[in-house]
């Protein structure tokens, strides 16, 4: 089974601090993404990755970087916590479109809820 | 840019019996795929069906199905023999076939089952 895992369920950080977020997949995926997800707002994709060291912007990248050194991890950085930061973090990975090895079907880790005070 | 709206933010069933959860969708694009997925609380996101959209038949898995009307942009889940463990919340998802694997989501349905 594919496993997507995040470095915590549950985080608190204070306003200015910078938030690391962790995400690691064992399915050797080449794809990685970031979603926030808000109540009546869905999910929406803050940036993704294609290959290490290769990131591109999502729809809602502002306040956000990301880092993905090795392919199996993939990290969300907030360099100064915000308020409006405050959400639930969900990362996902998923194989190439085409790809040989089966669907493209996205893996989702089990979240990280973060409250920035 | 595609949109994707759930129109239903709540929806209830008694347990045994069948629920239809909506979805309609946004694009000028005419090869994509739609997706269904499932949230259950304080649980992993998991895949519930997929559809291609070139594919004319509908998606099947066990209990769960989909209406996919192309012409009308509309691709509705329906579960049958509803049971407990189906109370969660559920995603509707495009992914456009032109760039990466990006997914675009409604804002989610939240499907409680009554016993």
């Amino acid at each position: 089974d594919v496993k997507v895992t995040q470095s915590s369920r549950y985080l608190v950080k204070r306003t200015g601090e910078k938030v690391f977020l962790e995400c690691v997949q064992d399915m050797d995926h080449e794809n990685m993404f970031w979603y926030r997800q808000d109540p009546g707002l869905g999910l929406r994709l803050i940036y993704f990755s294609y290959d290490v060291k290769m990131k591109e912007k999502g729809d809602i990248p502002e306040g956000y970087s990301v880092s993905r050194e090795k392919k199996e991890r993939f990290s969300l950085i907030l360099e100064s916590a915000s308020t409006n930061q405050t959400s639930m973090y969900l990362c996902a990975s998923s194989t190439l479109a085409g790809s040989h090895r089966g669907t493209d079907t996205q893996y989702f880790g089990p979240g990280t809820r973060l409250t920035v005070l | 840019a595609q949109t994707v709206t759930q129109s239903q933010p709540e929806m209830s069933v008694q347990e045994a019996e069948t629920v239809t959860l909506s979805c309609t969708y946004d694009t000028s694009e005419s090869d994509y795929y739609l997706f269904w997925y499932k949230q259950p609380p304080s649980r992993q996101m998991i895949l519930v069906i997929r559809q291609e959209a070139y594919k004319q038949q509908n998606a099947t898995e066990n209990r769960f199905s989909v209406n996919f009307q192309k012409a009308a942009k509309s691709f509705s889940l329906k579960i049958s023999d509803s049971q407990l463990g189906d109370a969660a919340m559920y995603f509707c998802a495009y992914r456009s076939m032109e760039y990466g694997n990006k997914l675009v989501f409604g804002a989610g349905t939240i499907l409680r089952v009554k016993s």
